[in-house]
């Protein structure tokens, strides 16, 4: 089973400022990785798959990076409505897909 | 727009089986895709459960396969979970979502439904 490892496990970003939210994975999972915002009381919402691509609807200032066994989830100018746990999540090799822990974006 | 809905108890006593349903709108089940269940227990992280193909075809995590049957029903447009022998550790947010075939990501996803383990 691959292990999926997110840091920080909570980031505190002031309005404007960039975030910057780490995945890495116990083995490579090439670009076969997507990110997933949830806010309290939400249902997950896709942000990004292939590591990098941009779901529907998702705003310019998400981006993804990376891969192999590190990427990165970056937020270049934060809203005050991008208050939400964030989770990585693999689908290189499965059964089992992973998850990782989540990291919580909380505006300063 | 595709969207799903869970339904099901809310309680469910020890040792018995968690039976969830979920009913797919503006998108027929036939046409393709992999339908799944991820689990998330209160105040956790997110917990693949298992997903199926419109042809029945399933896979399911190994923590939970000896436990877990997922079915679908093409002509209701639904797709169902069955976890036996459940304990207050399956107590959860249980959500329904499309998982994309060849690249398994998730999206839409159901609103989620809590089910708490508990006599």
């Amino acid at each position: 089973e691959i292990v999926m490892t997110q840091s920080p496990a909570t980031l505190s970003v002031s309005p404007g400022e960039r975030a910057t939210l780490s995945c890495r994975a116990s083995q490579s999972v090439s670009s076969n990785l997507a990110w997933y915002q949830q806010k309290p009381g939400q249902a997950p919402r896709l942000l990004i798959y292939g590591a990098s691509t941009r779901a529907t609807n998702i705003p310019a200032r998400f981006s993804g990076s990376g891969s192999g066994t590190e990427f990165t989830l970056t937020i270049s100018s934060l809203q005050s409505e991008d208050s939400a746990v964030y989770y990585c999540q693999q689908y290189n090799n499965w059964p089992p897909l992973t998850f990782g822990g989540g990291t919580k974006v909380e505006i300063k | 727009q595709v969207q799903l809905q869970e339904s099901g108890p809310g309680l469910v006593k020890p040792s018995e089986t968690l039976s969830l349903t979920c009913s797919v709108s503006g998108y027929s089940i036939s046409s393709g895709y992999y339908w799944g269940w991820i689990r998330q227990p209160p105040g956790k992280g997110l917990e693949w459960i298992g997903s199926i193909y419109e042809s029945g075809s399933t896979y399911y995590n190994p923590s939970l396969q000896s436990r877990v049957t997922i079915s679908v029903d093409t002509s209701k447009n639904q797709f169902s979970l069955n976890l036996s022998s459940v304990t207050a550790a399956d107590t959860a947010v249980y959500y329904c979502a499309r998982v994309f075939t060849v690249d398994p990501w998730f999206d839409p996803w159901g609103q989620g439904t809590l089910v708490t383990v508990s006599s």
